[in-house]
C-alpha cells in the first residue's frame, strides 16, 4: 500500500544546532504539506507545495525553517539554529491534488531539542 | 483564536456502547469536514468526511453528522471497539483560496474492555 514516507523517526539534537527532515509523499501526488504537531494540540501547517512551488508558508518561522522540493517530489524541512520550543512532532503529508482534502499523513518525525 | 473547536480533551466509553466526539467550528468558509485517528508514535489516518450539502455520513460503524446552523459535528462510533482507542482530530476545509485543513485540538478516546 502507497504511504508517505519520512525519516527519521526520532531526532535527539541540542539547542542552536541545525536539524534537517526528510519526506517522500505517496507517487503521484502533487501536494506536499509539512505540519508540526506540539503535544496536546492538534497539527498546524508550516508550508505547503504544489509540485516544487510554495503556495502558502505563511506560518512557517523563516528566520530559522527552510523547506525545499527541488524535483516536485521529495521534501526536505531544516530548522538552523533548533530551539528548545521547536521540540514536536514534524508531520508530512500529500494529497493527490489541491482541491482534495483528504490528506495522507507518514508517521512523523519526533523532535526532541536539549 | 481556534477556528476550530474539540472542546472535550478525553472521553472513556465501555466497549459495545457508543461513542460520540464533538467538533465546533467557527468559520463559515469551512465547506467540507473530516476526522482523522492517530496512535501514539503514528501520523494521523483519514477515518471519514462529510461536504456541507450533506447532513450526514455513514461509513460502517463510523457516522459523521453536520449541523450547518450551529457550525457543529460529531462522530459517532457503534459500537465501540478496544482498537477504537485513539486521539481523534477533527479537521476543516475551505475550497476558496486557502485550501489548507485546520484541525482541532484532539480527543482522547478509551475504549475499556
Amino acid at each position: 500500500e502507497a504511504e508517505v514516507a519520512q525519516s527519521p523517526r526520532y531526532k535527539i539534537t541540542e539547542k542552536s544546532q541545525a536539524v534537517a527532515f526528510w519526506c517522500d509523499p505517496i507517487s503521484g501526488h502533487a501536494t506536499l504539506y509539512w505540519y508540526r504537531q506540539i503535544l496536546g494540540q492538534g497539527p498546524e501547517l508550516l508550508v505547503q507545495f504544489q509540485d516544487e512551488s510554495v503556495v502558502d508558508d505563511s506560518q512557517l518561522p523563516k528566520d530559522r525553517f527552510s523547506a525545499e522540493r527541488l524535483k516536485g517530489v521529495d521534501s526536505t524541512l531544516k530548522i538552523q539554529p533548533a530551539e528548545l520550543g521547536d521540540s514536536a512532532m514534524y508531520l508530512c503529508a500529500s494529497s493527490l491534488a489541491p482541491g482534495m482534502a483528504e490528506a495522507f499523513f507518514g508517521q512523523g518525525t519526533r523532535l526532541t531539542v536539549v | 483564536d481556534q477556528q476550530v473547536k474539540q472542546n472535550s480533551p478525553s472521553l472513556s466509553v465501555q466497549e459495545g456502547r457508543i461513542s460520540i466526539l464533538n467538533c465546533d467550528y467557527t468559520n463559515s468558509m469551512f465547506d467540507y469536514f473530516l476526522w482523522y485517528k492517530k496512535y501514539p508514535a503514528e501520523g494521523p489516518t483519514f477515518l471519514i468526511s462529510i461536504s456541507s450539502i450533506k447532513d450526514k455520513n455513514e461509513d460502517g460503524r463510523f457516522t459523521v453528522f453536520l449541523n450547518k446552523s450551529a457550525k457543529h459535528l460529531s462522530l459517532h462510533i457503534v459500537p465501540s471497539q478496544p482498537g477504537d482507542s485513539a486521539v481523534y482530530f477533527c479537521a476543516a476545509w475551505a475550497s476558496g483560496s486557502a485550501r489548507q485543513l485546520t484541525f482541532g485540538s484532539g480527543t482522547q478516546l478509551t475504549v475499556l474492555p
